[in-house]
């Protein structure tokens, strides 16, 4: 059964570093979706991405956060300076469609470790 | 812009017993999707259950059920014959044009 794969599994980057989270959807989806959930608290949209281009953000995807499709089977997420409070666990998601018969497959999740 | 909220942070039953999770939501939206995602302690998060809102019936998988009142914007999770597995936290979560809208969630333990 075809999955959306996330790496690294567990990233720790030191504060004001960048780091570059990788998503690979699955294949013949064409829209794409970052969450974010702190520990202990809820999952947070921050932004999806279709046809090249962001289609929807959030408050919390600031200047600070980028996203990229690099090539025809990678999704990136780019957090450019990182501040403690970017600790969570971040979740790529991917849906054949933006239609509402159409649900969003979750990626495992990268843990992403600030200090 | 639309809201979950999940009002009962923890629950815990014994193995075998029925429970449900209560979710109300809010949206000025007519056609919506809502969900219930399972989040075991890997934090993978895996879908439960999915309900239409233009659908009156209300969405059953295997142990797991919904109660769906639309015009109470009510959207409450009953597992049956609950086991251990089910320990995990549980989140609702609602889904208009885009974007999902997850509440708070709820830590489920399932006793033996």
């Amino acid at each position: 059964e075809p999955e959306v794969t996330q790496t690294p599994s567990h990233q720790v980057t030191q504060m004001g570093q960048e780091v570059i989270l990788r998503c690979v959807p699955i294949s013949n989806h064409l829209y794409f979706y970052w969450y974010r959930q702190i520990l202990g608290q809820k999952v947070e949209f921050l932004v999806s991405f279709y046809n090249n281009e962001i289609s929807e953000k959030s408050e919390i995807f600031d200047d600070q956060f980028s996203v990229e499709r690099p090539d025809g089977s990678n999704f990136t997420l780019k957090i450019r300076s990182t501040k403690l409070e970017d600790s969570a666990m971040y979740f790529c998601a991917s849906s054949e469609s933006r239609g509402d018969t159409y649900e969003q497959y979750f990626g495992p999740g990268t843990r992403l470790t600030v200090t | 812009a639309q809201t979950v909220t999940q009002s009962q942070p923890e629950m815990s039953v014994q193995e075998a017993e029925t429970v449900t999770l209560s979710c109300t939501y809010d949206t000025s939206e007519n056609n919506y999707y809502l969900f219930w995602y399972k989040q075991p302690p890997s934090r993978q998060m895996i879908l439960v259950i999915r309900q239409e809102a233009y659908k009156q019936q209300n969405a059953t998988e295997n142990r797991f059920s919904v109660n769906f009142q639309k015009a109470a914007k009510s959207f409450s999770l009953k597992i049956s014959d609950s086991q251990l597995g089910d320990t995990a936290m549980y989140f609702c979560a609602f889904k208009g044009a885009q974007k999902l809208v997850f509440g708070q969630g709820t830590r489920l333990t399932i006793n033996p």
